[in-house]
C-alpha cells in the first residue's frame, strides 16, 4: 500500500461523540489529503496539507478538522459525529506534486455514526 | 457544480469484449486527466492518465482517448476480463496554474461488471 496506513479500519460510534482517524505514511511526502467517497458522490476532497502545521480546506470540511504534527501523520477529526458524516474516508499522498499528479490512495477507513 | 461527470452509474459487458467508459469536463484549466480503478474495500488504485495536450494514451489493454474541444474523455479496455469489474473513477488534476494543490477532482464513479 505505498507506506500508507489508516487506522482505524472500522469504526461505529454514536452522533455527537468526537472520532479522529489516523494516517502514517513511511515515505516523508510533503503533500497529503483526506477525501471521503459516498455512494453518487465519488471521492470528495476534506482537507489537505502541504507540510507540517500546513493545512487548507477542500471541498466538503464543514465538520472536519486536521492537525498534521509530523511529516508522516495527518490526522482527521470529527469535533462532534453526526449521521451525514458515515461513510469512508481515504487518506492520499502525492509523491511527485507534478504533471498527472497521480495519488497514492490508503485503503481506507469506513466509518458509521449511529 | 461538478466539474467531472461520469453519466453512466454502471456498464456490464460480456468477457473479451470492449468496455468503453465515459467523462465529461467543464473546467478548461484541467491539464491532466487520470482514470482510477477500485475493488470493494481497498482504496483506488492508479490506472492511466492522459496530458491534456496528447489524444490518446495507451497501456496494455487500457487505452484512453481524449476530446478536447469536446471536454470528453473516455476509457477503453480491449478485451475485458472478469478481473476488471470494479468501480471506474475518472479525475481531473488542474496543475499549479490551475490553482491546484496537487489534489484531483473525481468523477462520481462507473461500475463495471464483466461477465464470463
Amino acid at each position: 500500500d505505498a507506506g500508507i496506513t489508516q487506522s482505524p479500519r472500522h469504526k461505529v460510534t454514536e452522533t455527537g461523540t468526537p472520532v479522529t482517524l489516523r494516517c502514517h505514511q513511511t515515505e516523508n511526502h510533503r503533500y497529503m489529503y483526506w477525501y471521503r467517497q459516498d455512494p453518487g458522490h465519488g471521492l470528495r476532497l476534506i482537507h489537505y496539507s502541504y507540510g507540517v502545521k500546513d493545512t487548507d480546506k477542500g471541498e466538503v470540511s464543514d465538520g472536519y478538522s486536521v492537525s498534521r504534527s509530523k511529516t508522516e501523520d495527518f490526522l482527521l477529526t470529527l469535533e462532534s459525529a453526526t449521521s451525514s458524516q458515515t461513510s469512508v474516508y481515504f487518506c492520499a499522498i502525492n509523491p511527485t506534486f507534478s504533471g498527472a499528479n497521480v495519488l497514492t490512495f490508503g485503503a481506507g477507513s469506513r466509518l458509521t455514526v449511529l | 457544480d461538478q466539474q467531472v461527470k461520469q453519466n453512466s452509474p454502471s456498464l456490464s459487458v460480456q468477457e473479451g469484449r470492449i468496455s468503453i467508459l465515459n467523462c465529461d469536463y467543464t473546467n478548461s484549466m484541467f491539464d491532466y486527466f487520470l482514470w482510477y480503478k477500485k475493488y470493494p474495500a481497498e482504496g483506488p488504485t492508479f490506472l492511466i492518465s492522459i496530458s491534456s495536450i496528447k489524444d490518446k494514451n495507451e497501456d496494455g489493454r487500457f487505452t484512453v482517448f481524449l476530446n478536447k474541444s469536446a471536454k470528453h474523455l473516455s476509457l477503453h479496455i480491449v478485451p475485458s476480463q472478469p478481473g476488471d469489474s470494479a468501480v471506474y473513477f475518472c479525475a481531473a488534476s488542474a496543475g499549479r496554474y490551475g490553482g491546484s494543490q496537487g489534489n484531483l477532482i473525481f468523477g462520481k464513479g462507473t461500475k463495471l461488471s464483466v461477465k464470463p
